[in-house]
């Protein structure tokens, strides 16, 4: 059983950096699996945020970056804004044909 | 533009069952491989299925394995969800996505629908 796991919340203040850990077990992350991010405000449909741990999609900014170390990746908002105040879900494939998402992290602008 | 419209939900009773449908416009849609991926209420999300571009290939998460079947008809650029033996879990927002991405260990939901909502209650 692949498993995520991401911190429920995390704060910081506008301006601030913060970063958000994605911890995979059970093979989720294992090998050369990737991990995509996914931001989603209330009330609308997640938005592809970071592809492949590092890649941004055309459009977002470039305060947002990915990292993976071993079984654990990272995403990494800098220069907070209020609008970055979200949902944040990491996903990876398992290796054994299905795709799994982190629980969430609820991200608060101070 | 890349769009994806999901249909089909609405309010049903345990036992019983609904289609969804996604309509999709602005892409070759019989090249990209597609997803349900699906959102209780106040919870996270919950990847349910997928389905390879020539239709030929499926995956189901445990939970819908047996009960939900993915389809797709190419010709209306339009993927399908066949949910039967609905349960009160089963209450959630379903969207449908794209997948983007090489090979399959990188592949990410690179567009998403707005969702639609399917309630299982009696």
């Amino acid at each position: 059983q692949s498993v995520l796991t991401q911190p429920a919340s995390v704060s910081g203040s506008p301006g601030q950096s913060i970063t958000i850990s994605c911890t995979g077990t059970g093979g989720a992350f294992g090998g050369y699996f990737s991990v995509s991010w996914y931001q989603q405000h209330p009330g609308k449909a997640p938005k592809l945020t970071i592809y492949d741990v590092t890649n941004r999609p055309s459009g977002v900014s470039d305060r947002f970056s990915g990292s993976k170390s071993a079984n654990t990746a990272s995403l990494t908002i800098s220069g907070l804004q209020a609008e970055d105040e979200a949902d944040y879900f990491c996903s990876s494939y398992t290796g054994t044909n299905t795709w799994v998402f982190g629980g969430g992290t609820k991200l608060t602008v101070l | 533009e890349v769009q994806l419209l999901e249909s089909g939900g609405g309010s049903v009773r345990p036992g019983g069952s609904l289609r969804l449908s996604c309509a999709a416009s602005g892409f070759n849609f019989n090249i990209f491989a597609m997803s349900w991926v699906r959102q209780a209420p106040g919870k996270g999300l919950e990847w349910v299925s997928a389905i390879f571009g020539n239709g030929f290939t499926t995956y189901y998460a445990d939970s819908v394995k047996g009960r939900f079947i993915i389809s797709r008809d190419n010709s209306r650029n339009t993927l399908y969800l066949q949910m039967n033996s609905l349960r009160a879990d089963d209450t959630a927002v379903y969207y449908c996505a794209r997948y983007a991405g090489n090979p399959i260990e990188k592949w990410s939901f690179d567009y998403w629908g707005q969702g639609t909502l399917v309630p299982v209650s009696s």
